[in-house]
């Protein structure tokens, strides 16, 4: 068990709709990561999030959000879904930001859009 | 470019037998870091390993031990003795700095699949 929780476990949804996947990083970890594991893309960085401040983006669309709140937990929303959003998302944490930190992941997400 | 090659994407051995994952970065960065992460059937990513760009060394770790060569750009992974419970996607990752913040970049991952 890392310590990065992430609900909810499962999401089954439809095309164009709306949808929030949450994560509560590591106690005491400021930095809070995300990303998408899919078939055809691999894992992919999402999003990255320091005490609060969005810090680095990756390809995330322009239909997904992100935020981290003052509590340190984060929100990841997407928003009129579509097929190829079908994926395993991650949020992963590390102590502070900076490349040499390990960064640990949660369960993950597994949205699914029918 | 900046990014991570895992040119096996599947391998099968038998218990027991000792298997080499291959790990190929490319990078700009003078310093970086380089990462193994484990995810078993369950799905989870669980971390394994971070190696800097200054220090050589090889890493043992109980069957686990890491070869890393600067000249060669690689960062590969041998599980000795292998056993079913190692049967897992594997992913080498490069950390890398971005202006403000960092990210992972991951290979595509080898699928090790160990038959008793």
């Amino acid at each position: 068990d890392s310590g990065v929780t992430q609900t909810p476990k499962h999401l089954i949804t439809a095309t164009g709709q709306r949808v929030t996947l949450r994560c509560s990083p590591r106690s005491g970890d400021l930095s809070v990561y995300w990303y998408q594991q899919s078939l055809d893309q691999g894992l992919q960085f999402l999003i990255q999030y320091y005490n609060g401040e969005e810090r680095a983006k990756g390809n995330i669309l322009e239909r997904f959000s992100a935020q981290q709140f003052p509590d340190l937990h984060s929100e990841l929303n997407l928003s009129s879904l579509e097929l190829g959003d079908s994926a395993l998302y991650f949020c992963a944490s590390s102590v502070v930001q900076g490349p040499h930190n390990e960064q640990f992941f949660g369960p993950g997400t597994r949205l699914t859009v029918l | 470019a900046q990014k991570v090659t895992q040119a096996q994407t599947e391998i099968s051995v038998v218990e027991k037998e000792d298997v080499t994952l291959d790990c190929v970065y490319e990078t700009r960065d003078t310093t970086y870091y380089l990462f193994w992460y484990k995810q078993p059937p369950s799905g989870e990513l669980v971390f394994l390993i971070r190696r800097n760009s200054f220090d050589e060394q090889n890493e043992i770790s109980g069957r686990y031990s890491w070869n890393f060569q600067k000249s060669t750009s690689s960062f590969n992974f041998t599980i000795t003795a292998s056993q079913v419970v190692d049967s897992a996607v594997y992913f080498c990752a490069l950390s890398l700095d971005m202006e403000y913040g960092n990210k992972l970049v991951f290979g595509a991952g080898t699928i090790l699949r160990v038959k008793s």
